[in-house]
């Protein structure tokens, strides 16, 4: 069965500072890691996905996310983080192992940047 | 940039009400998708749709929820007879093609059942 954790509810980060949200995933064959973010009372954004190649990828609005298979993991980073950067954020897996194509979410992990 | 829009933004409706959530999925994509989240928590998975059949569906997806794609745009949840527990945000969302590509969602529909 597959599964995503994103261990931590709330991140606090001060403008400026680098910032990472984690996100471990399990599943039974191969991941397509996917982040999306959320605004208050909006729909989920596509940031980015990891499905094959470099481990590093890069997203929209200045963030990146490092594909790391043997910790199972998907961290969210950004080099400088900016207040319009407060929000939501939601790691989701896709199991290429199941053949199944819909996306299993995290629990979510809300990005608090302090001025 | 094209976008997945749901009509309506909300809903209030009666327990034991039937409720129609409607979406337009992105013109080219082929796989549809609703999710829901219940308060700003976990997104949930309900059912996907490919070539005019639901291709996936999760328990929460049981016989009083329906989904249809009426003519070549629309695509809708509906829900027989709603309960108290339905009330969440409904997303939909579309994606060109399958596992390897990202899901675009809609602004959602938030339902409120009394």
């Amino acid at each position: 069965a597959q599964s995503v954790a994103q261990p931590e509810d709330q991140v606090n980060v001060a403008e400026g500072n680098p910032l990472t949200v984690k996100c471990t995933y399990s599943v039974s064959g191969n991941p397509y890691l996917f982040w999306y973010v959320q605004y208050p009372n909006r729909g989920l954004q596509f940031l980015l996905k990891y499905i094959t190649g470099d481990n590093l990828v890069k997203g929209s609005y200045g963030f990146e996310a490092e594909f790391n298979k043997s910790q199972t993991s998907f961290h969210l980073k950004k080099p400088s983080a900016l207040v319009s950067d407060s929000a939501l954020y939601f790691c989701a897996v896709r199991d290429e192992g199941t053949g199944a194509n819909n996306l299993f979410f995290g629990t979510g992990t809300r990005l608090t940047v302090i001025p | 940039e094209p976008e997945v829009t749901q009509t309506p933004s909300h809903q209030v409706t009666q327990m034991g009400q039937e409720v129609i959530l409607r979406c337009v999925p992105i013109s080219n994509h082929l796989y549809f998708y609703w999710y829901r989240q219940i308060l700003g928590q976990k997104v949930e998975f309900l059912v996907s749709f490919y070539n005019n059949e639901i291709s996936e569906k999760s328990e929460i997806f049981d016989d009083q929820f329906s989904v249809e794609r009426p003519d070549g745009s629309n695509f809708t949840l509906k829900i027989r007879s709603t309960k108290l527990e339905d009330s969440a945000m409904y997303f939909c969302a579309s994606s060109e093609r399958g596992r390897s590509t990202e899901a675009f969602f809609g602004q959602g529909t938030r339902l409120t059942v009394v």
